[in-house]
């Protein structure tokens, strides 16, 4: 199946602080999803990216198609962007998601 | 718009019991996923279903997991007889096409401790 590595695996930061999350993966796309999963657990939507730039608030995404990876900046961060934020694809023939193993980030005031 | 409604949030059994989870998925919404996520991991797609009809289950293990969408729109996802390795958080994700440009969205999942 399609490999999706996410790093990096832990990040801490200081509240206000920037920060990019890095997703690589290993086939051809066209369905990615940005997914923060809060800690009750709710995984919440936050970008479907299968190529470009979108934003959202203090939240983009950039997604590269062609050289397989997509980027999440997290800018100004506040102590509710703390958990785990996962990336999934699919492939072009196919519906699964497949997740990346998740960052996880702690913003600490 | 109501989302993805998933019964009960936690359960607690013992090896052996058996188990069964509930999922409402979004109104309209004719694909349904149940996904299994183990503690420190990304989901993993156990089943899929387009309507009434499943379109993928290679990752259930069908010896213990069994899981119907009558109706075509409530599912629900058992185990039995439940092991320690089924300890995980259930998930349920529903999308409005069956196609991979589809949008899924999660309930809040079941968390399952086997004991």
């Amino acid at each position: 199946g399609i490999q999706v590595e996410q790093s990096p695996p832990d990040l801490i930061l200081q509240e206000g602080a920037n920060s990019t999350l890095r997703c690589n993966f290993s086939d051809s796309v066209n369905n990615l999803q940005w997914f923060h999963q809060n800690p009750w657990g709710q995984l919440i939507n936050l970008f479907y990216i299968p190529s470009g730039t979108k934003q959202n608030g203090r939240l983009s995404a950039t997604t590269v198609a062609t050289e397989r990876y997509s980027l999440l900046y997290i800018s100004s961060s506040q102590t509710t962007d703390s958990g785990v934020y996962f990336c999934a694809v699919a492939r072009s023939n196919d519906y699964k998601l497949s997740f990346g193993a998740g960052t996880t980030v702690t913003v600490r005031a | 718009e109501a989302g993805v409604a998933q019964s009960p949030r936690y359960k607690i059994i013992e090896k052996r019991q058996s188990v069964a989870f509930w999922c409402n998925p979004i109104s309209g919404h004719a694909t349904l996923y149940w996904y299994q996520q183990i503690l420190g991991q990304g989901p993993k797609l156990l089943i899929q279903f387009q309507n009434n009809g499943v379109v993928d289950d290679s990752q259930l293990p069908k010896d213990r997991f069994s899981a119907e969408r009558l109706k075509g729109v409530d599912s629900t996802l058992k185990i039995q007889p439940a092991k320690l390795e089924d300890s995980a958080v259930y998930l349920c994700a529903s999308s409005s096409t069956g196609s991979a440009k589809n949008i899924q969205y999660f309930g809040a999942g079941t968390r399952l401790s086997v004991l």
